[in-house]
């Protein structure tokens, strides 16, 4: 069974950092498309990055040089490192699994404010 | 990249069929056979309920369908029924440096 959890957010002040992991289970992160998807209170979804199995990254313009997406093979988990964040960054982010989002996690809710 | 187009409320009684609309371009909707749709239920996860315009995966009731003519992407459900009320969204592949694109969302009320 195909599980996706995610783990890291919280409140964080404008200009800070924060790293966002999503432990996988039920296959494995590095053959898979894996991707992060972010929906701000009240609002819709946003692709934010993905992962390709051989390893190309992709970026929303939004998040562009302030956030990396990465995976570790030995723990069958993804990142998303999120630097100099932003009011506007303050979202649900989950982590999805295919190209079309097939799987999702249950979320973990970052909050950007000082 | 502009999110995708669906009104933002669509009801239909118990039993009747209703339509979602999602509007693109060529760069996205109209390029590509990879559109997708998704329900989520107030305070949950988004669930894949169609993909590749029209396939459904395992375990998705047959109520629900999708197709596309050139820029517009639609979802069908049939026989609606209570737990069908929930906000349903589309994405699309798209050739800008975006990649994927996300729809509007809209509201499912069940009458």
């Amino acid at each position: 069974e195909v599980q996706l959890v995610e783990t890291g957010g919280g409140l964080i002040q404008p200009g800070g950092s924060l790293r966002l992991s999503c432990a996988a289970s039920g296959f494995t992160v590095s053959s898979n498309y894996m991707s992060w998807v972010r929906q701000a209170p009240g609002k819709g979804l946003e692709w934010v990055s993905v992962i390709y199995s051989g390893g190309s990254t992709y970026y929303a313009d939004s998040v562009k040089g302030r956030f990396t997406i990465s995976r570790d093979n030995s723990k069958n988990t993804l990142y998303l490192q999120m630097n100099s964040l932003r009011a506007e960054d303050t979202a649900v982010y989950y982590c999805a699994e295919g190209l079309s989002f097939d799987y999702w996690g249950q979320g973990t809710l970052v909050t950007v404010s000082s | 990249q502009s999110a995708l187009t669906q009104p933002a409320s669509v009801s239909g009684s118990p039993g009747q069929s209703i339509t979602i609309s999602c509007t693109g371009t060529s760069s996205d909707v109209g390029g590509y056979n990879y559109v997708s749709w998704y329900q989520q239920h107030p305070g949950k996860a988004p669930k894949l309920m169609i993909y590749d315009v029209s396939n459904r995966p395992s375990g998705v009731s047959n109520r629900f369908s999708g197709s596309k003519s050139g820029n517009t992407a639609s979802l069908t459900i049939s026989g609606l029924q209570a737990e069908d009320e929930a906000d349903y969204y589309c994405s699309s592949y798209t050739s800008s440096s975006t990649l994927f694109v996300f729809g509007t969302g809209t509201k499912v009320t069940v009458l």
